[in-house]
C-alpha cells in the first residue's frame, strides 16, 4: 500500500540552528501539504502545493520557514533559525486533487522536533 | 485559529463499550472528516461526511451531521483496544478557503 514518506522521524537541535525535513508523497498525488501539530492540539496548515506552486502559506511565518516542491514531487520544509517555540510534530500529506471538496489527505508518520 | 472542537476531550471506556465523540464547528462547511492518529504518529482517515448527508457508516463507525446545529458525532461501536488513538475532525469552509481545519481532538482510551 502506498505510503507518505517522511524523515527524519525525530530531529533534536539547539535553538538559533537550522532545520530540515522531507516529505516524499504518494506517486501522482498532485497535491502536498505540511501541518505543524503541536502537543495536545489539532494539526495546523502551514503550506499547500499544487504541483510545485504554493496555493496556500498565510499561516507559514515566512520569516523562518520556507518550503520548496522543486520538480513537483518531493519537497522539503526548512526552519531557519529555530526557535524553542518550533518544537512540535511536523505532518506531511498528499491528496489527488487540490480544489476539491471531497479530497482525502493522505498523511506520513511525521517528523518530531525538539528544539532545546 | 481552529474551526472545529471535540468534546470530550479525553473518554474511557472499556473494550465493547460504545464511544461517542462530539464535534461543534463556526462557519457553514462543505464536508466534514474524521481522522485517527495513533500516539505520536500520523493521521488516518475514517470518514467523510458532506453537509448534504445527515448520517453515514463505516464498519463500526457511525457519523451524524447536523448542519442546523453545526454539529457532527462519531460513534465507534463494539470497542476494541485497537480503538485506542485521539480522534480528530476537520472542517472545509468557503470561510477558510476550503482548506482542513483541524479540531484540537478527542483522547479516546480502551481498557481491555
Amino acid at each position: 500500500e502506498a505510503e507518505v514518506a517522511q524523515s527524519p522521524r525525530y530531529k533534536i537541535t539547539e535553538k538559533s540552528q537550522a532545520v530540515a525535513f522531507w516529505c516524499d508523497p504518494i506517486s501522482g498525488h498532485a497535491t502536498l501539504y505540511w501541518y505543524r501539530q503541536i502537543l495536545g492540539q489539532g494539526p495546523e496548515l502551514l503550506v499547500q502545493f499544487q504541483d510545485e506552486s504554493v496555493v496556500d502559506d498565510s499561516q507559514l511565518p515566512k520569516d523562518r520557514f520556507s518550503a520548496e516542491r522543486l520538480k513537483g514531487v518531493d519537497s522539503t520544509l526548512k526552519i531557519q533559525p529555530a526557535e524553542l517555540g518550533d518544537s512540535a510534530m511536523y505532518l506531511c500529506a498528499s491528496s489527488w486533487i487540490a480544489y476539491h471538496s471531497y479530497n482525502e489527505q493522505f498523511f506520513g508518520p511525521g517528523t518530531r522536533l525538539t528544539v532545546l | 485559529s481552529q474551526q472545529g472542537e471535540e468534546d470530550p476531550q479525553a473518554l474511557s471506556i472499556q473494550e465493547g463499550e460504545n464511544a461517542t465523540m462530539n464535534c461543534s464547528y463556526k462557519t457553514s462547511i462543505n464536508n466534514l472528516q474524521w481522522y485517527r492518529q495513533n500516539s505520536g504518529r500520523g493521521l488516518v482517515h475514517l470518514i467523510l461526511i458532506r453537509s448534504n448527508e445527515r448520517e453515514k457508516h463505516s464498519g463500526r463507525l457511525r457519523v451524524t451531521l447536523d448542519t442546523s446545529k453545526k454539529s457532527s458525532s462519531l460513534l465507534i461501536t463494539a470497542s476494541r483496544a485497537a480503538d485506542t488513538a485521539s480522534y480528530f475532525c476537520a472542517t472545509d469552509a468557503e470561510e477558510y478557503g476550503n482548506k482542513l481545519v483541524f479540531g484540537a481532538g478527542t483522547i479516546l482510551r480502551v481498557k481491555s
